[in-house]
């Protein structure tokens, strides 16, 4: 079995401070995590991946996330946010070397730019 | 490359009307998924598919039908819509099965009144 929680529903911050976005998961197995993004009336974009190498991962647009085990956490981080990063973002969870059909995609947090 | 596109970009239909999602890719990827995601949820797999002639279930596939006749296509079916069936739906598709990213298109909304 496997789920993945994301704490906020709605984060907000000033353009140029930094971004948290924090997901916790659980999984029967060895899991992979990934961080997807949903700008307005467009489909998901993969922001970043951890598939069990380095445990801290960089994905696009300066954003990255960090595998910590004991934690079972792999918060989304970006030193200073900018405009265009105003969307919805999703933790995504799967066990590592099954099939895609076993991703489970958490509820969402919606990110809010302030000017 | 145009990726994955889906038609129509809305719709509104009425309990009881049929329709079919359309969803084509051009990146001649193998396995194709059908996702709805409702206000507040994640996404929730419906059908998919590892290659042309082969479709399978996902979580929610109740009131729903795919086919997949070719690679560059996979259309699913509503046959009696039903309010429970308002949601945004979501095409994906991908070159391998494991750890590659999913190619989304930009969703149908649908509302079935």
């Amino acid at each position: 079995a496997q789920s993945v929680t994301q704490l906020d529903s709605h984060v907000s911050v000033s353009e140029g401070t930094p971004v948290l976005l924090r997901c916790n998961y659980s999984s029967s197995y060895s899991p992979s995590l990934f961080w997807y993004v949903q700008h307005p009336n467009k489909g998901l974009q993969l922001l970043l991946k951890y598939t069990s190498a380095a445990t801290l991962v960089k994905g696009i647009n300066g954003f990255e996330a960090e595998f910590k085990k004991s934690e079972t956490s792999f918060h989304l981080t970006k030193p200073s946010a900018h405009m265009s990063d105003a969307a919805e973002y999703f933790c995504v969870v799967k066990p590592t070397n099954f099939g895609n059909e076993k991703l489970t995609f958490g509820t969402g947090t919606r990110l809010t730019i302030i000017p | 490359n145009a990726g994955v596109t889906q038609t129509p970009k809305f719709r509104i239909l009425k309990i009881g009307q049929s329709m079919t999602l359309q969803c084509t890719q051009d990146m001649n990827h193998n396995y194709m998924y059908w996702y709805r995601q409702d206000p507040g949820m994640g996404l929730k797999l419906i059908y998919y598919s590892v290659g042309a002639g082969i479709t399978d279930k996902g979580e929610v596939p109740n009131g729903y039908n795919v086919s997949r006749s070719t690679t560059e296509d996979f259309p699913l079916r509503l046959e009696l819509a039903a309010p429970s069936q308002t949601s945004v739906y979501f095409c994906a598709s991908t070159r391998t099965d494991t750890n590659e990213k999913l190619f989304f298109g930009s969703g149908t909304q649908l509302s079935v009144l």
